[in-house]
């Protein structure tokens, strides 16, 4: 089954503990993105990846970084996490040549806590 | 001003009803166009690709306005199913897959 995969589901954390929000997909799609999606102000990108080792700073790439050493996965790292991450994530992938039809598949989403 | 905007809602509507979401894109740029559904704070799901010549899915039907730059979702025969949050959403020309998101229209469908 084509699927992207995002752990964990849920987290509370505190202020400044590093965490890593995995995501893997499984259709051996060239692009993929972060996002994360706040009230009011809908779903914004974080960091998005062309292909292994290119990664680029989406609208909002500050407090975040990520990583693309295998096509498959694209980890989102928050080195010093702090409250105002606190949010729905959602990760997202699709192969070039089909956006016009099908522009992403996104994960289920994980929701940060960050007291 | 946000590049994509919509009216949050809640459209409050009774089951069998018609209605309709418009929503503006500021970028005259922006190339592709898309209506997504979003149930609960779950992961977004394409509900439809939106095309110049208007397109038709049972009962949703998209329209696009590049003159005005805005684009319609009309529903009709409302189901309870369809109570949902509607994205917007734009691509712009440049090469790769940026979409901009609006920040999504509440529908409550009731009895």
């Amino acid at each position: 089954e084509a699927q992207v995969t995002q752990n964990p589901r849920y987290l509370i954390t505190v202020t400044g503990k590093k965490l890593t929000v995995t995501c893997s997909q499984n259709m051996n799609h060239e692009y993929m993105s972060w996002y994360r999606q706040d009230p009011g102000l809908g779903l914004r990108q974080i960091y998005y990846s062309m292909n292994v080792e290119v990664t680029d700073k989406g609208d909002v790439p500050e407090g975040y970084k990520v990583s693309r050493k295998e096509k498959r996965n694209f980890p989102l790292i928050l080195e010093s996490p702090s409250p105002n991450q606190t949010s729905l994530y959602f990760c997202a992938s699709s192969s070039f040549g089909d956006y016009l039809e099908q522009p992403q598949h996104f994960g289920d989403g994980t929701r940060l806590s960050i007291l | 001003r946000k590049e994509v905007e919509q009216d949050p809602g809640p459209f409050n509507v009774p089951e069998g009803a018609t209605v309709a979401f418009n929503c503006t894109y500021s970028n005259s740029a922006s190339q592709s166009f898309f209506w997504y559904r979003q149930d609960c704070r779950k992961e977004p799901k394409l509900l439809m690709s939106v095309y110049s010549s208007g397109n038709e899915d049972g009962r949703f039907t998209a329209q696009l306005n590049r003159a005005s730059q805005y684009i319609s979702l009309l529903i009709r025969d409302s189901k309870l199913s369809d109570s949902a949050t509607y994205l917007c959403v734009v691509i712009h020309s440049g090469g790769y897959n940026k979409l901009i998101f609006g920040a999504g229209t509440r529908l409550a469908v009731h009895p």
